[in-house]
C-alpha cells in the first residue's frame, strides 16, 4: 500500500488553519496515524485510528477520513507546530506499516 | 514513566552487520510490540518491521527481507534489530517504537506511541 501526501511543503503564519492530505493507494478503512517530527528528534504520535487524538496532544490537531482519503488539520497554527508531518498506514493485511513522504510546515 | 532507551551510535564497513538494542521500562514488555523505523539523512521515515514481544512473531518490510532480524529478550525487556550485509544507503538514524493496539469492536488499530531517541548507524569504508 502506497501513501501520498499533499502538499509536500507549505508556508503558513501563526494562527493559520492548516490542512494536510494523505491518500492511500487502496482502501485502509481507518487504519491511519499521523506523526509530527522536529529536526533531530524522534517522531511524536498525534492521531491514530484516523481521528483519535493521542493523550496529551492539543485539541487544535484533528484528523478525519476513511478508506483512501485522510486529512490532518491544525485549526490555529502555533509556533511549536512548525515541523514535518507524516501519515502512516497500519493495515494488517497486506502486512507493512508504510509511511507517507511527509509534509514540511514552515514559517511564512 | 514509559521509555525506550537505545544503544549508542555505530560505524560499520560495507558488508558488515549491526545490532541495535532498545530497552523498555515503565510498562509490561510482553503486552506490546516493538516496531523499528529508520530515517536516512534528509529523508523521510521508513518502516522496517515489527516484533511481538508477547510471542516473538515478526513482520518485516519486503525491501529488507533476508537482511534484517528482530528479536526480543523478555528477561531484560530488550528488543534487538540486526541488519546484515550493510551498504552505504543503510546509513540512517534507527528508531525503535512501542507498537500499541486500540480495540474498537472487531477493529484493531495499531499505533506507535512511545519512541526511542534513535541510534545513528553510519556505513562507510
Amino acid at each position: 500500500i502506497q501513501l501520498t501526501q499533499s502538499p509536500s511543503s507549505l508556508s503558513a503564519s501563526v494562527g493559520d488553519r492548516v490542512t494536510i492530505t494523505c491518500r492511500a493507494s487502496q482502501g485502509i478503512s481507518s487504519y491511519l496515524a499521523w506523526y509530527q517530527q522536529k529536526p533531530g528528534k524522534a517522531p511524536k504520535l498525534l492521531i491514530y485510528a484516523a481521528s483519535t487524538l493521542q493523550s496529551g496532544v492539543p485539541s487544535r490537531f484533528s484528523g478525519s477520513g476513511s478508506g483512501t482519503d485522510f486529512t490532518l488539520t491544525i485549526s490555529s497554527l502555533q509556533p511549536e507546530d512548525f515541523a514535518t508531518y507524516y501519515c502512516q498506514q497500519l493495515n494488517s493485511y497486506p502486512p507493512g506499516f508504510t509511511f507517507g513522504p511527509g509534509t514540511k510546515v514552515d514559517i511564512k | 514513566q514509559v521509555q525506550l532507551v537505545q544503544s549508542g551510535a555505530e560505524v560499520k564497513k560495507p558488508g558488515a552487520s549491526v545490532k541495535v538494542s532498545c530497552k523498555a521500562s515503565g510498562y509490561t514488555f510482553t503486552s506490546y510490540g516493538i516496531s523499528w523505523v529508520r530515517q536516512a539523512p534528509g529523508q523521510g521515515l521508513e518502516w522496517m518491521g515489527w516484533i511481538s514481544a508477547y510471542n516473538g512473531n515478526t513482520n518485516y518490510a519486503q525491501k529488507l527481507q533476508g537482511r534484517v532480524t528482530m528479536t526480543t529478550d523478555t528477561s531484560t525487556s530488550t528488543a534487538y534489530m540486526e541488519l546484515r550485509s550493510l551498504r552505504s544507503d543503510d546509513t540512517a538514524v534507527y528508531y525503535c517504537a512501542g507498537l500499541s493496539i486500540a480495540v474498537a469492536g472487531t477493529y484493531y488499530y495499531y499505533y506507535m506511541d512511545v519512541w526511542g531517541k534513535g541510534t545513528t548507524v553510519t556505513v562507510s569504508s
